[in-house]
């Protein structure tokens, strides 16, 4: 199975400020099958991109996702006090799909 | 509105069986495959099993394969686990979530989740 590296593990970051995640892939991620989740305390996650670089529906733009192969980014631009939360990658190009571990983004 | 409504979690002894239930609405259930992924206390996503819109693809992940089945009842438009041989690393807040794509196998991203149902394995 695919597995994903995501870091850093923690990122301490005012609001205002840009937030740079990354996604590594053990292997190359079919199609760029790569999705990005949010998940906010005591709620289920929510779909941010999919497909490495497209915006779910009613997600604001200043988040965004590059990346192919085995290497992918979520970027949020300037963060809102809602954006401090945790944050995973999911791919769904190869079976099983995984995910990783997560990256906490939390106000410095 | 798409919603999803897990029931069914509890505490349960070791080796001992439950059935998880999802109860799905404001979509054409029958059009998705759907899906139960887990999260073990302040832990991460794990991916439990996946099953096509027509029951037709199911897929399991190696720690659960062989113990837990899942299934849809598409007329009900519910989706099911039956989860048997409990252990307690299968302790978690159980998740049903959508499949992304029309008709596709089960592998996608997941556009809708529900909000859980927690299952507790101790003796």
């Amino acid at each position: 199975e695919i597995v994903l590296t995501q870091s850093p593990g923690t990122l301490s970051l005012s609001p205002g400020e840009r937030a740079t995640l990354s996604c590594r892939a053990s292997q190359s991620v079919s199609s760029s099958y790569l999705a990005w989740y949010q998940q906010k305390p005591g709620q289920a996650p929510r779909l941010l991109i999919y497909g490495a670089s497209s915006r779910a529906t009613g997600i604001p733009d200043r988040f965004s996702g590059s990346g192919s192969g085995t290497d992918f980014t979520l970027t949020i631009s300037r963060l809102e006090p809602e954006d401090f939360a945790v944050y995973y990658c999911q791919q769904y190009g190869s079976s099983p799909m995984t995910f990783g571990q997560g990256t906490k983004v939390e106000i410095k | 509105e798409v919603q999803l409504v897990e029931s069914g979690g509890g505490l349960v002894q070791p080796g001992r069986s439950l059935r998880l239930s999802c109860a799905a609405s404001g979509f054409t259930f029958d059009d998705y495959a759907m899906h139960w992924v887990r999260q073990a206390p302040g832990k991460g996503l794990e991916w439990v099993s996946g099953i096509s819109w027509n029951s037709g693809s199911i897929g399991y992940a190696d720690s659960v394969k062989g113990r837990f089945t899942i299934s849809r009842d598409n007329a009900k438009n519910s989706l099911y686990l039956q989860m048997n041989s409990l252990r307690a690393e299968d302790t978690a807040l159980y998740y049903c979530a959508k499949d992304s794509m029309v008709r596709g196998v089960i592998s996608a991203d997941l556009d809708y989740w529900g909000q859980g149902t927690l299952v507790t394995v101790s003796s």
